[in-house]
C-alpha cells in the first residue's frame, strides 16, 4: 500500500517558467512533508519542508503547499532553471509513534529545457 | 560542518556472499536511518537507530541488519547476498524528528 503517492513519473517546462509537482498521501498522521532533489549518483537533498500546521512555506525560488483536507501537497519552482532538472522525490513523516521513518514517493523527473 | 559520508561508494559482491555497509552522520547528529533505493520501489525504509538503539524497523527480511557506535557511527549489514539486493543503500542523519540529510550511498550490486 503506497501511503505518498507522485502521479507523475516526468515533467517538462520551459527555463523561467513555473515547475509544480504534485504529491499526495493516504495516511492521516503524518504530519511534517518534505521535498527532496536527487540528481545521478548523489543521495537526496533536502530542499524545503512543511509542518502540518501550516499551508504554505516558502525557501527562495522554492514553495510548498500543503492541503490537508485533499491530503495533497505540491512544490513549486519559480522561475525554473536548466540547473533544476532532477528527479524530486516527496517524503512524509511522523505520526504511529514512527518520527524518524520518512515515507518517501517515488519520485518524479524535472526536465528544465534552456 | 562535513556532511554524512557512507563508505564504500560501490561494491561488488556475488549470491550468497555478506556484505558491510558504513555510515558516519553530519557532527552531531544522533538519529541515523538507513533506506534502499532500486528503480521499481523508489527509497524504502530499511532501519533508524538512535544512541546505540534500534527504534524503528521497515519491512525488510532478517538479512538486513544494522548497529550503531557511541559516536553514532552506523552499520548495516546484509546477509546471505541475493541478486535482488542490489540497489543503492542511503544513509541519513538527524538531530531531531524531521529533517534527515542523506550521504551519498553505496551503490551494490549483486551478481
Amino acid at each position: 500500500d503506497q501511503q505518498v503517492k507522485q502521479n507523475s513519473p516526468s515533467l517538462s517546462v520551459q527555463e523561467g517558467r513555473i515547475s509544480i509537482l504534485n504529491c499526495d498521501y493516504t495516511n492521516s498522521m503524518f504530519d511534517y512533508f518534505l521535498w527532496y532533489k536527487k540528481y545521478p549518483a548523489e543521495g537526496p537533498t533536502f530542499l524545503i519542508s512543511i509542518s502540518s500546521i501550516k499551508d504554505k512555506n516558502e525557501d527562495g525560488r522554492f514553495t510548498v503547499f500543503l492541503n490537508k483536507s485533499a491530503k495533497h501537497l505540491s512544490l513549486h519552482i519559480v522561475p525554473s532553471q536548466p540547473g533544476d532538472s532532477a528527479v524530486y522525490f516527496c517524503a512524509a513523516g511522523g505520526g504511529g509513534g514512527s518520527n524518524y521513518k520518512l515515507t518517501f514517493g517515488k519520485g518524479t523527473l524535472l526536465t528544465v529545457n534552456p | 560542518k562535513a556532511g554524512v559520508t557512507q563508505t564504500p561508494r560501490y561494491l561488488i559482491k556475488t549470491r550468497g556472499q555478506q556484505v558491510t555497509l558504513s555510515c558516519s552522520p553530519i557532527s552531531g547528529h544522533r538519529s541515523v536511518s538507513w533506506y534502499q533505493q532500486t528503480p521499481g520501489q523508489g527509497l524504502q525504509f530499511l532501519f533508524e537507530y538512535f544512541s546505540e538503539t534500534q527504534r524503528n524497523k521497515g519491512n525488510f527480511p532478517g538479512r538486513f541488519s544494522g548497529r550503531q557506535f557511541s559516536n553514532s557511527r552506523s552499520e548495516m549489514n546484509v546477509s546471505t547476498l541475493e541478486l535482488g539486493d542490489s540497489a543503492l543503500y542511503l544513509c541519513a542523519s538527524s538531530r531531531g524528528p524531521e529533517t534527515q540529510y542523506f550521504g551519498p550511498g553505496t551503490r551494490l550490486l549483486v551478481l
